[in-house]
């Protein structure tokens, strides 16, 4: 596509349930990474992934939070048992190689209630 | 660990005039990456510029130009003209040039733009 597609764009969630954000990079990048936004703060570090192989996903904040990208384009990111502090703004981004600049989407703002 | 400080919360500038924006950062490495991305009331996130630490000639983009200052781990972003558009928060970020290819934001300086 034209650009990184984040979708939903906003999703309000009670406590306790599952949630999975997906992403879809610009066609054939290589590089997927996902960031997580507090409000008022800069984008941190979640995971990343090259082709289907995650790389590094020493953000991830605790065994509640995994992604995958089973076929090295699409991604998806899922908390399970959301607790209010998941509340943030969750932001993918990709690049054609690892050593480009990133192309970013424009987020999915999640709620938990 | 990398770590990247912005020491203005906020700035305010008036249109046409020229705005300077701080970044200092903090690493071990020689070989690396910076970078400032805006995000607009919009809440996208932009590239900006880009500078690699290799290279001793500043990054200009347009109206944007960098001080990049390697001794003192310095990057700073210069806006000349400041056109309203330009209202936004803006990012520095540092990433590594060895293996490890994830961003490291600083918090963030909002910028104003008045007419």
């Amino acid at each position: 596509g034209a650009g990184v597609s984040q979708s939903p764009r906003y999703k309000v969630t009670k406590r306790g349930q599952d949630v999975a954000l997906r992403c879809d990079p610009i066609s054939g990048h290589v590089s997927l990474y996902w960031y997580r936004q507090a409000l008022g703060q800069g984008p941190e570090f979640l995971t990343y992934f090259n082709y289907e192989a995650q790389q590094d996903k020493s953000g991830l904040p605790n065994d509640r939070f995994s992604a995958e990208r089973p076929e090295g384009s699409i991604s998806t990111l899922t908390i399970q048992r959301t607790e209010q502090r998941d509340s943030a703004m969750y932001r993918c981004a990709s690049s054609l190689a690892e050593r480009d600049g990133y192309t970013f989407g424009s987020g999915t703002r999640l709620t938990v209630v | 660990a990398q770590t990247v400080t912005q020491s203005q919360p906020e700035m305010s500038v008036q249109e046409a005039e020229t705005v300077t924006l701080s970044c200092t950062y903090d690493t071990s490495e020689n070989n690396y990456y910076l970078f400032w991305y805006k995000q607009p009331p919009s809440r996208q996130m932009i590239l900006v510029i880009r500078q690699e630490a290799y290279k001793q000639q500043n990054a200009t983009e347009n109206r944007f130009s960098v001080n990049f200052q390697k001794a003192a781990k310095s990057f700073s972003l210069k806006i000349s003209d400041s056109q309203l558009g330009d209202t936004a928060m803006y990012f520095c970020a540092f990433r590594s040039g060895g293996s490890n290819y994830k961003l490291t934001f600083g918090k963030g300086t909002l910028l104003t733009v008045n007419p």
